[in-house]
């Protein structure tokens, strides 16, 4: 079972500033079967990213994503006041068929 | 418009079996690579998928949970079911229901909070 780790617990930044977050698997997994997550408290989560680096509708391009293997970013170019949240990698495994979250990272200010 | 919607009983007895209905609508669970899945978070803590139904009728479920679930679909109401047995405070959590799209979920319910105390 791959299991996912993501670093810093948080990140306490200003508004303006960048944010790089970091998502590692236990082992390699396709680039196609990695997403990332935004959660606010007291909401559903929402797709930001799906295959390691595509943009879901509607993602404002300050979102990013990137990596292959097993170490995979998602980077904030600039930070707006909205974007301090939880988030959360996520990965598909099909043998057998599987999907792993990680545990988040918090953005705080 | 895409929309999910979690239905079911805010508290249940240890014990119990817990049913859960998601009303969708926006897209049909027949269209190709579809599917509709659940996934839970306890209060605090990270998220955990629980189960998927596909538009072909496959089904997974988290193998931790397995022997406890059941997922079904309706196409023709546009919903998903999942039944949990044996429910334990330890299963206190909101859950959510979510449109899969290949390897991800792109649409998401509101979610809806059970909690399992005596």
């Amino acid at each position: 079972e791959i299991v996912l780790t993501q670093s810093p617990d948080t990140l306490s930044l200003s508004p303006g500033e960048g944010a790089t977050l970091s998502c590692r698997a236990s082992q390699s997994i396709s680039s196609s079967w990695l997403a990332w997550y935004q959660q606010k408290p007291g909401q559903a989560p929402r797709l930001l990213i799906y295959a390691a680096s595509s943009r879901a509708t509607g993602i404002p391009d300050r979102f990013s994503g990137s990596g292959s293997g097993t170490d995979f970013t998602l980077t904030i170019s600039r930070l707006e006041p909205e974007d301090f949240a939880v988030y959360f990698c996520q990965q598909y495994g099909d043998s057998p068929p599987v999907f792993t979250f990680g545990p988040g990272t918090k953005v705080d200010i | 418009q895409i929309t999910l919607k979690e239905s079911g009983p805010t508290l249940v007895k240890p014990t119990q079996t817990l049913t859960l209905t998601c009303t969708f609508s926006g897209f049909s669970l027949t269209t190709f690579g579809v599917g509709v899945g659940w996934i839970r978070q306890p209060p605090g803590k990270a998220l955990e998928w629980v189960a998927i139904t596909y538009w072909d009728g496959d089904q997974r479920y988290n193998w931790s949970l397995q022997s406890r679930l059941t997922i079904t679909k309706d196409t023709s109401k546009n919903q998903v079911v999942l039944t949990m047995t044996n429910m334990d405070p330890v299963d206190t959590a909101t859950y959510y229901c979510a449109r899969g799209k290949w390897a991800s979920f792109d649409y998401w319910g509101q979610g809806t909070l059970v909690t399992v105390s005596s």
